[in-house]
């Protein structure tokens, strides 16, 4: 069974472009979630989308967006880059929601904005 | 607000010797997931413990959950070289997929 794959692995952006991240979830998972990790804040929470609909936001501006298709493949878009926007973004798969259920990660985009 | 958040360690052992780390939380949970990560990459999943279970085994992993003191804690028995990573712990909450994430552990195993 494939993983979870992000594309692509690397982008260099320069500031107030606009970038998009795909992640393609384990085949029959239904929720994707979006993390970003960067050295000064670790890992936070982006959103979750659950049946092509948000469930979850974190408290990142409205600069950062997401959406989910049908086939459950997600992807985030962020807006009028900032500096600050460089990070590793990963994503997470789960099956259900909630439920105890394991989040499997992919291996991440490497953002960096000049 | 952070959930999970690991004893701010470095550890540095030698191979074949444990390692333990912990990690605290502030709120009722779901349940606690402990990941690994090398070097910047993907988070590769480790372990997940119920907040009504008290202890799990995976292989050379042993993760316990004290749910009165909002603790857990991760041990890896006869470390390896290859067991070198940052190890994060992860809650969740009721009804949730939303991670909160500790600022993890580096474990760093010498040969």
């Amino acid at each position: 069974k494939a993983g979870v794959t992000q594309t692509p692995r690397y982008l260099i952006k320069t500031r107030g472009q606009q970038v998009t991240l795909s992640c393609s979830p384990i085949s029959g998972h239904r929720s994707v979630s979006w993390y970003q990790q960067t050295p000064g804040q670790g890992l936070q929470f982006l959103f979750e989308y659950f049946s092509e609909t948000q469930r979850n936001k974190g408290n990142f501006p409205g600069r950062f967006s997401g959406r989910q298709f049908s086939n459950s493949r997600s992807e985030m878009n962020v807006s009028t880059l900032e500096l600050g926007d460089s990070a590793l973004y990963l994503c997470a798969s789960s099956l259900y929601r909630g439920a105890d259920t394991e989040a499997f990660f992919g291996q991440g985009t490497r953002l960096t904005v000049v | 607000s952070q959930q999970g958040e690991e004893d701010p360690q470095a550890l540095s052992i030698q191979e074949g010797e444990n390692a333990t780390m912990n990690c605290s939380y502030k709120t009722s949970i779901n349940n606690l997931q402990w990941y690994r990560q090398n070097s910047g990459r993907g988070l590769v999943h480790l372990i997940l413990i119920r907040s009504n279970e008290r202890e799990k085994h995976s292989g050379r992993l042993r993760v316990t959950l004290d749910t009165s003191k909002k603790s857990s804690s991760l041990l890896i028995t006869a470390s390896r070289a290859a067991d070198t990573a940052s190890y994060f712990c992860a809650t969740a909450l009721y009804g949730n997929n939303r991670l909160a994430f500790g600022k993890g552990n580096q474990v760093v195993v010498i040969p």
